[in-house]
């Protein structure tokens, strides 16, 4: 079925270290792509998105690329700082007719920037 | 913050009891998403409203259901509570129904 899958994490890194998190799917079509995070105790915030191939999202320094290709979405920033420090998920939307339309989410990537 | 209005934050509950989650969308948004996230299950979708309308159901239990009113405003019930129910239970909006959602602070559900 569709689905997406994410790196486990979690992740830890230096503060001012480059960040890749991994990102595939599985998709019916050509869905939408996004990533979302989730600082403690709060609710997800939408990061980027990429709403056809090739398409670059970018916020806040970082970015991620529809690769149909290779099916992935991955996220990355050149350099993080310690407020980066989140849960990171990635989604699909299917854009198809006949789908329902809803988000699906990776299991999440938690990531510790340490100062 | 993103414009959705979740109540209330927390919920304590016991056992088999009933409780009602509320969720004002984004103004001008036309569809409600209702999430679970637990920590071995992750993000779960539950249940979509758009305009009023069930739209699309997810993994949500026949003890669980959903409504969105003329307002457009949702209410997530869920009844004969069990241990395993307790989780952060999310709301969310979009203009359309494939569009991205915006989420609520979420509810936290205790249930003891």
């Amino acid at each position: 079925g569709d689905s997406v899958t994410q790196m486990e994490g979690p992740v830890t890194l230096s503060e001012e270290a480059f960040l890749t998190i991994n990102c595939t799917y599985t998709a019916t079509g050509y869905p939408s792509l996004f990533w979302y995070v989730q600082y403690p105790g709060e609710g997800l915030q939408l990061l980027l998105k990429a709403t056809k191939a090739d398409d670059k999202g970018s916020n806040k320094g970082f970015e991620a690329t529809y690769r149909k290709e290779t099916t992935s979405f991955h996220l990355e920033k050149g350099s993080v700082q310690v407020s980066d420090s989140a849960v990171y998920f990635c989604a699909l939307i299917l854009n198809y007719g006949g789908s329902q339309g809803n988000l699906i989410f990776g299991k999440g990537t938690k990531l510790s920037v340490k100062p | 913050d993103s414009g959705v209005t979740q109540t209330p934050k927390h919920l304590i509950t016991a056992t088999g009891q009933r409780v009602t989650l509320r969720c004002s969308p984004r103004s001008g948004d036309l569809s409600v998403y209702w999430y679970q996230q637990s920590l071995d299950q992750g993000l779960q979708f539950l249940i979509q409203y758009y305009n009023g309308e069930e739209r699309a159901k997810g993994n949500i239990l026949e003890r669980f259901s959903a409504q969105q009113f003329p307002d457009l405003h949702s209410e997530l019930n869920l009844s004969s509570l069990e241990l395993g129910d307790s989780a952060l239970y999310f709301c969310a909006s979009s203009v359309r129904w494939n569009t991205e959602a915006f989420f609520g602070q979420g509810t936290r559900l205790t249930v003891v």
